[in-house]
């Protein structure tokens, strides 16, 4: 089965740049969104189809996607972005939806 | 705006069975596909099932396939998951997400704790 792999965590002082990436085999030919999830809360779709953004998401959040390698980036990183980031994909090979293992990201 | 409310989580024995019921408003309900997704407390996302909007086509992740069966009523706007021979690892909040192109979970619920233990 499709395997995604994240890094367990990521920490950034506020105001700098967080890169979180999602490896994936050949998870360029495919479409990869990501979640954000808040201690008690469910998940929020902050990037969807690799780079778009859901309406009322800050344009702080981009995403991109090439080769075995997805990113989301998080610019001028605020303390509210300390959450759990997991990317998401659809293996058609199995008919089977993937997600990340997860990143907590810290705010220093 | 879209508001997905998930309910029939509780204590249930090993072996035993329990439906979960999630109500959708704020979208057309029968144009979109639904997912499931649970996670156990302190651990990551694990996609459980799937069904198109016509409730034509179902998905399973293997961990559930033969155990768990999702349906849909689209003049109730509800969707459903009926879970059988439930085992202690089953043990999750169990999430409703709408579906969306390529496969997006757009909107989430709140999730339903669903606790296997005897």
């Amino acid at each position: 089965s499709y395997v995604l792999t994240q890094p367990p965590s990521v920490s950034v002082a506020p105001g700098k740049t967080a890169t979180i990436t999602c490896g994936g085999i050949n998870i360029g030919s495919k479409s990869v969104h990501w979640h954000q999830q808040k201690p008690g809360q469910a998940p929020v779709l902050v990037v969807y189809e690799d780079s778009d953004r859901p309406s009322g998401i800050p344009e702080r959040f981009s995403g991109s996607n090439s080769g075995n390698t997805a990113t989301l980036t998080i610019s001028r990183v605020e303390a509210g972005d300390e959450a759990d980031y997991y990317c998401q994909v659809w293996d058609r090979s199995s008919d089977h939806l993937v997600f990340g293992g997860g990143t907590k990201v810290t705010v220093l | 705006q879209v508001q997905l409310v998930e309910s029939g989580g509780g204590v249930v024995q090993p072996g035993r069975s329990l439906r979960l019921s999630c109500a959708a408003s704020g979208f057309t309900f029968s144009n979109f596909g639904m997912h499931w997704v649970r996670q156990v407390p302190g651990k990551g996302l694990e996609w459980v099932a799937m069904i198109w909007y016509d409730g034509y086509e179902r998905y399973y992740a293997d961990s559930v396939k033969g155990r768990f069966t999702t349906s849909r009523d689209n003049s109730k706007n509800t969707l459903y998951l009926q879970m059988n021979s439930l085992r202690v690892e089953d043990t999750a909040v169990y999430f409703c997400a709408k579906g969306g192109n390529e496969y997006v979970l757009d909107s989430w619920g709140q999730g339903t704790l669903v606790t296997v233990s005897s």
